[in-house]
């Protein structure tokens, strides 16, 4: 089935810092790509939906300035966590559409951000 | 708008003895309902899904679910908990037929006393 893959899976950077994480649909085109982020033991909250070619959504409450996304490809996202702060620090996790009609998406393995 | 509630932040069962982790959902559109495990520190793994076909359906490592449109609910259910089953569940509901973000309920830690 289809995968879709995340780089780097774990992370640490001292505060201040710009860290990007990748997010790739390995054998499928992704026109839209979702960014999650979860705090540890609190639920996977939505943080921007990523459009191919065209500017990111972002959710009430998230940044986009610091939240940078860029869906220049198909196949690719990449989420920039600009000037990162330990309360940055939690778990990054993309997802993409199957593009079946139920909506079924595909997440990635999740990146592991630590700002010391 | 949708929403999902998680009824039960965690819930303790016994090796071998069945399972129940409620979930109740909310929307204003035909709904895709999703259970994703997660274990520690890991990403997330599908169990099943409900997208307008049969109501009962069955998922992997034994998990079912049922979906009652009267009630608003999907509780995940198995007939007998093994050890590896102790994970974080997660109850998901998204708009069918829609290229949406999915929408989590907060999660059910289960955990399976030998």
């Amino acid at each position: 089935g289809a995968v879709v893959s995340q780089h780097p899976s774990r992370v640490i950077c001292k505060s201040g810092t710009s860290v990007k994480i990748e997010c790739r649909s390995l054998d499928f085109q992704a026109t839209t790509m979702f960014w999650y982020r979860q705090f540890p033991k609190q639920s996977l909250m939505l943080m921007a939906t990523s459009n191919e070619g065209s500017k990111a959504t972002y959710e009430q409450g998230v940044e986009k300035d610091k939240f940078l996304i860029n869906h220049a490809s198909l196949t690719l996202s990449t989420l920039t966590v600009t000037s990162a702060h330990p309360e940055d620090s939690s778990f990054y996790i993309c997802s993409a559409p199957t593009g079946t009609r139920d909506n079924e998406q595909f997440f990635g393995p999740g990146t592991r951000l630590t700002v010391l | 708008a949708q929403s999902v509630t998680q009824l039960d932040s965690h819930v303790s069962v016994s090796e071998g003895t069945p399972v129940l982790l409620r979930c109740n959902y909310s929307s204003s559109y035909s709904p895709s309902l999703f259970w994703y495990v997660q274990h520690p520190n890991k990403g997330l793994q599908l169990l099943l899904k409900y997208t307008s076909a049969a109501t009962l359906v069955k998922g992997i490592n034994g998990f079912e679910a049922e979906f009652k449109k009267s009630e608003t609910s999907f509780h995940l259910t198995k007939p007998s908990a093994h050890m590896s089953d102790a994970a974080e569940y997660f109850c998901v509901v998204t708009h069918y037929s829609g290229n949406t973000p999915l929408v989590f309920g907060k999660g059910t830690r289960l955990s399976v006393i030998a």
